[in-house]
């Protein structure tokens, strides 16, 4: 089964830096998401991208956050200047047709560190 | 707003035993409901998912009912596996919309 595939696994960094979250979602895929698990609690949205544009984004996904999706593959997200509460696991996913309930795939996370 | 909450984990069992998690929601009008699953190193994978109030999804002997009445969607397995240890997460996405609402995840451990 074709996967979304997300590099690095883990990324520590220091509070201030910037750092680029990497995505390769699934080649057919028209729908793409970032979310994150902070350490004990729930999985929360961050930002859809559709259309190759932002379709919705909640509040967590201010002004230091953005995507790209820069050449038809990748899909990334920048943290401009880290936080440590940005420390959580990061999840990309695709979908096809997610709004008709078509399923999600999501990549295996990456491990947000801010030291 | 939209939320999910599930029981709290680790679960823990033995193999053969029978299996719940718990998990209620919270929504305007009538969301589609899903249980994601992931396994040690993965990404999370959809397990089942009911768009209607009644609907039963099944998966892999997993289990789970639409109860609009109790605003609930309980995850069950009649006899769990050592493989089924993993993390359950719990979601429900309002139709037409295309962004998910998760719950803590489930953690479960299941022993030989």
């Amino acid at each position: 089964e074709p996967e979304v595939t997300q590099t690095p696994s883990h990324q520590v960094t220091q509070m201030g830096q910037e750092v680029i979250l990497r995505c390769v979602p699934i080649s057919n895929h028209l729908y793409f998401y970032w979310y994150r698990q902070i350490l004990g609690q729930k999985v929360e949205f961050l930002v859809s991208f559709y259309n190759n544009e932002i379709s919705e984004k909640s509040e967590i996904f201010d002004d230091q956050f953005s995507v790209e999706r820069p050449d038809g593959s990748n899909f990334t997200l920048k943290i401009r200047s880290t936080k440590l509460e940005d420390s959580a696991m990061y999840f990309c996913a695709s979908g096809l047709d997610v709004p008709t309930n078509e399923k999600l795939f999501f990549g295996s996370g990456t491990q947000l560190s801010v030291l | 707003g939209n939320s999910v909450t599930q029981m709290e984990g680790p679960v823990t069992l033995s193999e053969e035993a029978f299996l719940t998690i718990n998990c209620t929601y919270t929504a305007t009008g009538y969301p589609s409901l899903f249980w994601y699953v992931q396994y040690p190193g993965e990404g999370l994978q959809l397990l089942l998912k009911a768009t209607k109030a009644d609907d039963k999804g099944s998966n892999k002997g997993f289990e789970a009912t639409y109860r609009k009445e109790t605003t609930s969607f309980h995850l069950e397995k009649g006899s769990v596996q050592v493989s089924d240890s993993a993390v359950y997460f719990c979601a429900l996405k309002k139709v037409g919309y295309s962004t998910l609402t998760f719950g803590k995840g489930t953690m479960l451990l299941v022993s030989p």
